[in-house]
Parts: C-alpha cells; structure tokens; sequence
C-alpha cells in the first residue's frame, strides 16, 4: 500500500535556531496533510494541516510547505525551545484513515 | 468542546489473559472512531477504525479486536494475550477524512 516516510530519524537543533523536519509521501492523489507532535508518553497533538491546493500555511511558529512535484511535505519551527523536543509524524489522508510516516525525533539543545 | 477519554493508563497483564481497553468521546456525535497500537520508538499502526456503531474495519489480522457498542465508545479487546500485544494502545476521533484527535494512550505490558 501507499506509505509516507521520512527523511531524517533524528534531528538536533540548538535553542533558538531554526527546524526543519521533512516528509515524503509516496500517494500523488492525497489532498490533505497533517503534522503531529508526540511528547514522551503522550497522545499526539495536531500541529498543523494543509491541502494540496496550497504550497504553504503558517501557524504560530510553524510553517507547513507542501512541493507535490516532488511529493515533499516539511515542517518548519522558528526559533526552537525545548519544549519543541518532540516525535514529530507527517500523515496524508486516505479515505477515512490517515497514513503516518515513521517520525522524526526532534532534540533541543539548550 | 470534544475530549477523548481512554483508561486504563497503565496495564500489566500475563500472557493468555484476556483484554479489554475503553475509549470514549465526549462533545461530538457520530465521530470516526480508531485504535492504533505504537512499539517503543516507533510509528503508529492502525488497527481497527469504526465509521458508526457496530461498524468495524480491521486494518490488521491479529490476536485482537473491535467493538462499539455506542455511538461515542471504542473498546480494544483480546480473549488471550500475546507477549507481542505489548505497546502503546491510542484511541482517536474524527470527522470523516479530517484531522484525528487522539487520546492519551493506554501503555500494556504483557509479561
């Protein structure tokens, strides 16, 4: 079946600096993206969506871009706290159930 | 507003005995239900997702199942355990395609 993966396992960022976490979808006809984050222990917590008749959305601190060309998604995190340390999952709808990629462990350096 | 209600929290259980995990919904009617299992450090599975109740879809063939027995409630079951039940059990709500607010999970350990 049709998968979303990632490209990074893990990624380390200084405190204040910029993240960025990528995704690649593998289903040309999704029309609606999302991202998660998952603190330790937790549930995950919506972030961010898009659909695919937009290249770009911005949240506070966050920014979803979406390239359909290449089938690409990302997050992007201005001026990382540690509170941001976090698994973060892309998933793309398909029918009544979404499709997660594997997720990106995000590590805040203070 | 919605919430999602899972419990137990925590759940120690021998191999061979039985399950029996508990989701419910509050603020919404007529929501897409789902459970999801998640090993240690790793993504999420989709196990069963219900559309109404006593609709059920299995994404997966396992040791598991099903049920709705409400409109707004979700229950995991197993008549016998495996060690491989082990995980992370989350319950999560939708409307239709859109976005899925999940629940806090429910941690197994089958020992």
């Amino acid at each position: 079946g049709e998968s979303v993966g990632l490209h990074l396992p893990t990624l380390s960022v200084q405190e204040g600096d910029n993240s960025i976490i990528n995704c690649a979808y593998s289903n040309s006809a999704s029309d609606y993206f999302i991202w998660y984050k998952q603190e330790s222990g937790k549930g995950p917590q919506f972030i961010i969506d898009i659909r695919s008749n937009m290249d770009k959305r911005q949240g506070q601190r966050v920014t979803v871009l979406l390239n359909k060309t290449v089938k690409h998604l990302s997050l992007q995190i201005a001026a990382t706290q540690p509170g941001d340390s976090a698994v973060y999952f892309c998933a793309e709808s398909g029918g009544n159930k979404l499709v997660f990629g594997a997720g990106t462990i995000l590590r805040v350096k203070s | 507003s919605q919430t999602i209600h899972q419990w137990p929290a925590t759940l120690v259980q021998p191999v061979g005995s039985p399950l029996s995990l508990e989701c419910t919904v509050e603020g919404t009617s007529n929501p897409n239900l789902y459970w999801y299992r998640q090993a240690a450090g790793r993504g999420l599975q989709l196990l069963f997702y219900s559309v109404g109740i006593g609709q059920i879809s299995s994404e997966v063939p396992q040791n598991l199942s099903a049920s709705r027995p409400q409109d707004r409630q979700f229950i995991l079951s197993s008549k016998k355990l495996l060690l491989s039940d082990s995980g992370f059990y989350l319950c999560a709500w939708s409307y239709s395609s859109e976005t899925q607010y999940f629940g806090p999970g429910t941690r197994l350990l089958v020992l």
